[in-house]
């Protein structure tokens, strides 16, 4: 088990720019979620996937935002012509699911994806 | 629509006192709820959680118990170490028959920083 990975750690970007993050979820979870966290901030929900289904998205995420998990394994998160306001720290986390009976569909999250906007 | 608050940091103690960060919610039903921390350089982790009313979480000598009549799930350590520095985030999710499911909502996190 290799925990949860993301891909860059760091991006540093231009105003008006697209930049796309990966996420790597744990080998066989069937969730995956993202997070975007601001300075100071508690993780905000942007979008979750079961295996390849979009199924909750965020108000947060504005049609700039786009995000895929073909194949129901790693997912993408793509910002278009990025703004000042979208810095932060973008995290993945992937779970379970509750197939296996357990109470509690625990999030593993992984190191993050920081953004800077210049 | 659900949100969490927490007490404000950052948090300075000296090794071995006693920790307390508070931590109250709003929800629409009965949430489960969390605290996840994390260290230096590191991606959040579970520290522990609760699914029902008078449960309580527990894991390496930190405690928490969901208190319905309050709403809220404090965070406590009886000793606190330097390697406890690190910052707390309380979270909830949906809770459907005790099975916790779902988005995690957040609170904005405290940081807890231990002297020796």
């Amino acid at each position: 088990d290799t925990g949860v990975s993301q891909d860059p750690r760091h991006k540093i970007t231009k105003r008006g720019q697209n930049v796309t993050f990966r996420c790597d979820p744990i080998s066989e979870h069937n969730r995956l979620y993202w997070y975007r966290q601001t300075l100071g901030q508690g993780p905000e929900f942007l979008t979750y996937f079961q295996n390849e289904a979009q199924l909750e998205k965020s108000r947060l995420l504005s049609d700039r935002f786009s995000a895929e998990r073909p194949k129901g394994s790693f997912s993408t998160l793509e910002i278009q012509r990025t703004e000042q306001g979208d810095s932060a720290m973008y995290l993945c986390a992937s779970s379970p699911g509750l197939a296996g009976g357990q109470s509690t569909d625990t999030q593993y999250f992984g190191p993050g994806t920081r953004l800077t906007v210049l | 629509g659900n949100s969490v608050t927490q007490m404000e940091g950052p948090v300075t103690l000296s090794e071995e006192a006693f920790l307390t960060i508070n931590c109250t919610y709003t929800a629409t039903g009965y949430p489960s709820l969390f605290w996840y921390v994390q260290y230096p350089g590191e991606g959040l982790q579970l520290l522990l959680k609760a699914t029902k009313a008078d449960d309580k979480g527990s894991n390496k000598g930190f405690e928490a118990t969901y208190r319905k009549e309050t709403t809220s799930f404090h965070l406590e350590k009886g000793s606190v170490q330097v390697s406890d520095s690190a910052v707390y985030f309380c979270a909830l999710s949906r809770n459907a028959g005790g099975t916790s499911y779902g988005k995690l909502t957040f609170g904005q996190g405290t940081i807890l920083t231990v002297h020796p």
